[in-house]
């Protein structure tokens, strides 16, 4: 099956700790996104990666950090300088623009502070 | 600039009725503009999406409607049926970075 695999779908983090959220994707697409989603607020784009070995920040960057070792893979670190941390996490993927464009979306993971 | 300003915040139409939700932007640079559907607990989906140098795209009952001199576009849902109730976003991306911008969102209800 092709798609986007978000794990795990919830995550409970203690006050202080590092938390990573694991996004892969088996269609062979360029371009990865984190958004995070909360009530009424829709979604903000987190991070972003065109290529591997390279991303953006963006709009809610602080707090959060990225890496891009491999294509398939884009994990989403939440810091401890994340304040407020709970909230739904989605990632996404997409073909290089020009060609398409269509972003296909994990099932989402749901952050917990304890 | 980034903004995609995305109104209704929520909407209740009744069935067999038309649901139309409004997207406006500003940064000339986007040059693809999906519309995605929501459903509780679930990733969005894509629905359908439309280039600045088209103005009307319709698929089944949904169609966007595009007037790219007011950087407006909008989501017409005809025949409104109550499966159709979800949440709702507009998106707007640049192609020169790819990054893809999404609107806050429109919690569509459809009274059976």
């Amino acid at each position: 099956d092709g798609g986007i695999t978000q794990s795990p779908k919830y995550l409970f983090r203690k006050e202080g700790q590092n938390v990573t959220l694991s996004c892969e994707q088996n269609l062979n697409h360029d371009a990865m996104y984190w958004y995070r989603q909360d009530p009424g607020q829709g979604l903000r784009l987190i991070y972003y990666s065109q290529i591997v070995n390279d991303f953006q920040k963006g709009d809610i960057a602080e707090g959060y950090s990225v890496s891009r070792e491999k294509k398939e893979s884009f994990p989403l670190t939440v810091t401890s300088a994340q304040k407020n941390p709970t909230a739904f996490y989605l990632c996404a993927s997409s073909i290089a623009s020009g060609t398409g464009g269509e972003a296909f979306f994990g099932q989402g993971t749901r952050l917990t502070v304890v | 600039q980034q903004q995609v300003k995305q109104s209704p915040q929520s909407l209740i139409v009744q069935k067999g009725g038309i649901s139309i939700i409004n997207c406006a932007y500003e940064n000339t640079a986007f040059d693809y503009f999906p519309w995605y559907q929501q459903f509780p607990g679930k990733g969005p989906a894509l629905l359908i999406a439309i280039r600045p140098d088209v103005s009307e795209k319709k698929e089944g009952r949904f169609t966007i409607s595009f007037n790219k001199s007011a950087k407006q576009f909008s989501l017409h849902i005809m025949d409104s049926q109550p499966g159709d109730s979800a949440t709702y976003f507009c998106a707007a991306r640049s192609g020169a970075t790819n990054k893809l911008i999404f609107g806050t969102g429109t919690l569509l209800a459809v009274q059976p």
